[in-house]
Protein backbone atom coordinates (compact mmCIF):
# COMPACT_ATOMS: atom_id res chain seq x y z
CA UNK A 1 0.00 0.00 0.00
CA UNK A 2 1.93 3.26 -1.20
CA UNK A 3 -0.06 5.80 0.76
CA UNK A 4 0.98 9.16 -0.77
CA UNK A 5 3.86 9.80 -3.42
CA UNK A 6 5.38 12.33 -4.63
CA UNK A 7 7.21 13.16 -7.48
CA UNK A 8 10.57 13.95 -7.66
CA UNK A 9 12.09 13.25 -4.48
CA UNK A 10 15.11 15.77 -5.68
CA UNK A 11 14.88 18.70 -8.08
CA UNK A 12 17.36 21.72 -8.71
CA UNK A 13 16.20 24.44 -11.13
CA UNK A 14 17.35 27.63 -11.80
CA UNK A 15 15.79 30.99 -11.31
CA UNK A 16 12.69 31.62 -13.93
CA UNK A 17 12.40 28.26 -15.00
CA UNK A 18 9.31 26.04 -13.85
CA UNK A 19 8.42 22.89 -12.89
CA UNK A 20 5.55 20.84 -11.20
CA UNK A 21 5.55 18.97 -8.51
CA UNK A 22 3.31 15.66 -8.70
CA UNK A 23 1.45 14.09 -5.92
CA UNK A 24 -0.96 11.17 -5.82
CA UNK A 25 -2.70 9.07 -3.21
CA UNK A 26 -4.27 5.47 -2.93
CA UNK A 27 -6.29 5.90 0.09
CA UNK A 28 -9.55 7.00 -1.72
CA UNK A 29 -9.24 10.58 0.65
CA UNK A 30 -11.55 13.30 0.01
CA UNK A 31 -8.75 15.83 0.87
CA UNK A 32 -5.15 16.76 -0.20
CA UNK A 33 -2.41 19.07 0.74
CA UNK A 34 0.62 20.84 -0.24
CA UNK A 35 2.91 22.38 2.30
CA UNK A 36 6.01 23.58 2.41
CA UNK A 37 8.83 23.08 5.37
CA UNK A 38 11.35 26.16 5.90
CA UNK A 39 14.30 25.95 8.62
CA UNK A 40 12.91 27.07 11.80
CA UNK A 41 9.06 27.63 10.38
CA UNK A 42 7.43 24.42 10.51
CA UNK A 43 5.22 23.40 8.07
CA UNK A 44 3.29 25.94 6.68
CA UNK A 45 -0.02 25.29 4.10
CA UNK A 46 0.24 26.12 0.32
CA UNK A 47 -2.68 25.23 -0.87
CA UNK A 48 -5.40 22.72 -0.27
CA UNK A 49 -8.17 20.76 -2.01
CA UNK A 50 -10.93 20.12 0.39
CA UNK A 51 -12.85 17.58 -2.29
CA UNK A 52 -12.07 17.16 -5.75
CA UNK A 53 -12.87 20.05 -7.95
CA UNK A 54 -11.83 22.25 -5.41
CA UNK A 55 -8.82 24.37 -4.21
CA UNK A 56 -7.80 27.07 -1.64
CA UNK A 57 -5.16 28.95 -0.58
CA UNK A 58 -3.00 28.46 2.28
CA UNK A 59 -0.93 30.68 4.33
CA UNK A 60 1.53 31.01 1.03
CA UNK A 61 0.29 30.74 -2.07
CA UNK A 62 1.87 33.46 -4.00
CA UNK A 63 4.58 32.02 -6.19
CA UNK A 64 2.01 28.39 -7.28
CA UNK A 65 -0.54 27.29 -8.37
CA UNK A 66 -2.33 23.75 -7.86
CA UNK A 67 -4.52 21.46 -9.93
CA UNK A 68 -6.63 18.76 -8.48
CA UNK A 69 -6.68 16.41 -11.57
CA UNK A 70 -8.71 13.91 -10.05
CA UNK A 71 -9.82 12.49 -6.97
CA UNK A 72 -5.74 10.73 -6.62
CA UNK A 73 -3.63 13.40 -7.76
CA UNK A 74 -2.80 16.50 -6.83
CA UNK A 75 -0.26 18.89 -9.04
CA UNK A 76 1.44 21.59 -7.02
CA UNK A 77 3.22 23.87 -10.44
CA UNK A 78 5.91 26.43 -10.29
CA UNK A 79 5.54 29.03 -12.90
CA UNK A 80 8.80 31.15 -12.68
CA UNK A 81 11.16 29.75 -9.90
CA UNK A 82 12.53 32.11 -7.49
CA UNK A 83 15.22 31.27 -4.58
CA UNK A 84 12.62 31.91 -1.83
CA UNK A 85 10.90 28.67 -3.19
CA UNK A 86 14.05 26.85 -1.87
CA UNK A 87 12.16 24.21 0.35
CA UNK A 88 11.12 21.28 1.56
CA UNK A 89 7.66 20.45 -0.19
CA UNK A 90 5.09 18.00 1.50
CA UNK A 91 1.69 16.39 0.14
CA UNK A 92 -0.54 14.63 2.55
CA UNK A 93 -4.05 13.80 2.27
CA UNK A 94 -6.91 13.21 4.68
CA UNK A 95 -10.16 11.49 4.56
CA UNK A 96 -12.40 14.16 6.85
CA UNK A 97 -15.53 11.76 7.03
CA UNK A 98 -18.13 14.72 7.73
CA UNK A 99 -20.53 11.88 7.17
CA UNK A 100 -19.44 10.45 10.39
CA UNK A 101 -20.67 10.71 13.94
CA UNK A 102 -18.87 11.97 16.51
CA UNK A 103 -17.44 14.83 13.62
CA UNK A 104 -14.23 13.30 12.61
CA UNK A 105 -10.48 14.62 12.77
CA UNK A 106 -8.31 11.83 10.96
CA UNK A 107 -4.89 12.60 10.62
CA UNK A 108 -3.25 13.60 7.67
CA UNK A 109 -0.72 10.93 6.02
CA UNK A 110 2.37 12.26 4.09
CA UNK A 111 4.62 11.50 1.20
CA UNK A 112 7.97 11.88 1.68
CA UNK A 113 8.73 15.17 0.56
CA UNK A 114 10.32 16.59 -2.25
CA UNK A 115 13.54 18.21 -1.59
CA UNK A 116 13.31 21.52 -4.42
CA UNK A 117 16.43 24.08 -4.48
CA UNK A 118 16.77 27.40 -7.12
CA UNK A 119 19.82 28.42 -7.90
CA UNK B 1 -6.75 32.55 13.57
CA UNK B 2 -5.20 29.54 14.92
CA UNK B 3 -1.86 29.13 15.84
CA UNK B 4 0.01 26.74 17.77
CA UNK B 5 3.17 27.42 19.62
CA UNK B 6 6.31 25.00 20.24
CA UNK B 7 8.46 26.92 22.99
CA UNK B 8 11.29 24.74 22.94
CA UNK B 9 13.41 24.78 19.76
CA UNK B 10 15.79 22.06 21.44
CA UNK B 11 15.61 19.38 23.78
CA UNK B 12 17.91 16.36 24.97
CA UNK B 13 17.01 13.74 26.99
CA UNK B 14 19.21 10.74 28.19
CA UNK B 15 18.23 7.16 27.04
CA UNK B 16 16.08 5.53 29.22
CA UNK B 17 14.89 8.59 30.71
CA UNK B 18 11.80 10.81 30.37
CA UNK B 19 11.17 13.91 28.08
CA UNK B 20 8.38 16.20 27.94
CA UNK B 21 7.90 18.37 24.97
CA UNK B 22 5.92 21.47 25.17
CA UNK B 23 2.80 22.88 23.11
CA UNK B 24 0.02 25.57 23.25
CA UNK B 25 -2.41 26.35 20.54
CA UNK B 26 -5.37 29.50 20.07
CA UNK B 27 -8.58 28.70 19.34
CA UNK B 28 -11.97 29.79 19.53
CA UNK B 29 -12.83 26.45 18.13
CA UNK B 30 -15.19 24.26 20.63
CA UNK B 31 -14.19 21.14 18.20
CA UNK B 32 -10.80 20.22 17.52
CA UNK B 33 -7.99 18.04 17.11
CA UNK B 34 -4.66 18.22 18.41
CA UNK B 35 -1.69 16.20 16.64
CA UNK B 36 2.14 15.45 17.31
CA UNK B 37 4.23 14.08 14.34
CA UNK B 38 7.95 12.95 14.28
CA UNK B 39 9.77 13.50 12.06
CA UNK B 40 13.40 11.57 11.76
CA UNK B 41 16.23 12.47 9.37
CA UNK B 42 14.83 10.87 6.75
CA UNK B 43 12.23 13.36 6.36
CA UNK B 44 9.09 10.72 6.91
CA UNK B 45 6.23 12.93 8.99
CA UNK B 46 5.14 10.05 11.04
CA UNK B 47 2.00 10.46 13.41
CA UNK B 48 3.02 9.68 16.95
CA UNK B 49 -0.18 10.62 18.56
CA UNK B 50 -3.48 12.38 18.35
CA UNK B 51 -6.24 13.84 20.66
CA UNK B 52 -10.21 14.84 20.32
CA UNK B 53 -10.94 17.64 22.12
CA UNK B 54 -13.98 16.20 23.51
CA UNK B 55 -12.49 13.36 24.82
CA UNK B 56 -11.37 14.13 28.60
CA UNK B 57 -8.98 11.38 29.32
CA UNK B 58 -5.15 11.89 27.50
CA UNK B 59 -4.51 9.55 24.58
CA UNK B 60 -1.39 6.88 25.18
CA UNK B 61 0.39 5.08 22.39
CA UNK B 62 3.21 2.94 24.20
CA UNK B 63 5.99 5.18 25.78
CA UNK B 64 4.03 8.14 24.02
CA UNK B 65 1.25 9.95 26.40
CA UNK B 66 -0.12 13.44 26.46
CA UNK B 67 -1.24 15.58 29.16
CA UNK B 68 -4.24 17.71 27.01
CA UNK B 69 -5.43 20.12 29.21
CA UNK B 70 -7.99 22.15 27.56
CA UNK B 71 -8.78 25.63 29.57
CA UNK B 72 -5.29 26.35 29.63
CA UNK B 73 -5.08 25.31 25.38
CA UNK B 74 -2.00 23.14 25.81
CA UNK B 75 -1.09 19.91 24.89
CA UNK B 76 2.11 18.11 25.76
CA UNK B 77 4.06 15.29 24.77
CA UNK B 78 5.67 12.69 27.29
CA UNK B 79 8.30 10.41 25.94
CA UNK B 80 8.95 7.40 28.54
CA UNK B 81 12.15 5.15 28.38
CA UNK B 82 13.54 7.62 25.77
CA UNK B 83 15.12 5.53 22.95
CA UNK B 84 18.06 6.12 20.15
CA UNK B 85 15.52 6.18 17.70
CA UNK B 86 13.20 8.66 19.55
CA UNK B 87 15.47 11.62 18.01
CA UNK B 88 13.94 13.54 15.97
CA UNK B 89 12.29 17.34 15.11
CA UNK B 90 8.86 16.79 17.12
CA UNK B 91 5.35 18.77 15.73
CA UNK B 92 2.67 19.75 17.13
CA UNK B 93 -0.31 20.74 14.85
CA UNK B 94 -3.77 20.99 15.25
CA UNK B 95 -6.82 21.09 12.86
CA UNK B 96 -10.34 21.38 13.09
CA UNK B 97 -13.13 18.11 11.91
CA UNK B 98 -14.02 18.26 8.42
CA UNK B 99 -11.79 19.63 5.28
CA UNK B 100 -9.32 21.63 7.13
CA UNK B 101 -5.62 21.56 7.12
CA UNK B 102 -3.07 21.27 9.34
CA UNK B 103 -1.71 24.20 11.11
CA UNK B 104 1.77 23.47 12.91
CA UNK B 105 4.18 24.50 15.25
CA UNK B 106 7.39 25.32 14.41
CA UNK B 107 8.87 22.01 16.30
CA UNK B 108 11.19 21.27 19.16
CA UNK B 109 14.33 19.03 18.12
CA UNK B 110 15.25 16.37 20.42
CA UNK B 111 18.57 14.67 21.30
CA UNK B 112 18.69 11.25 22.87
CA UNK B 113 22.06 10.50 24.42
CA UNK B 114 23.15 7.28 25.12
Amino acid sequence: NAGVTQTPKFQVLKTGQSMTLQCAQDMNHNSMYWYRQDPGMGLRLIYYSASEGTTDKGEVPNGYNVSRLNKREFSLRLESAAPSQTSVYFCASSDAGQLLTPPDGRAQHFGDGTRLSIL
Amino acid sequence: AQTVTQSQPEMSVQEAETVTLSCTYDTSESDYYLFWYKQPPSRQMILVIRQEAYKQQNATENRFSVNFQKAAKSFSLKISDSQLGDAAMYFCAYRISGNTPLVFGKGTRLSVIA
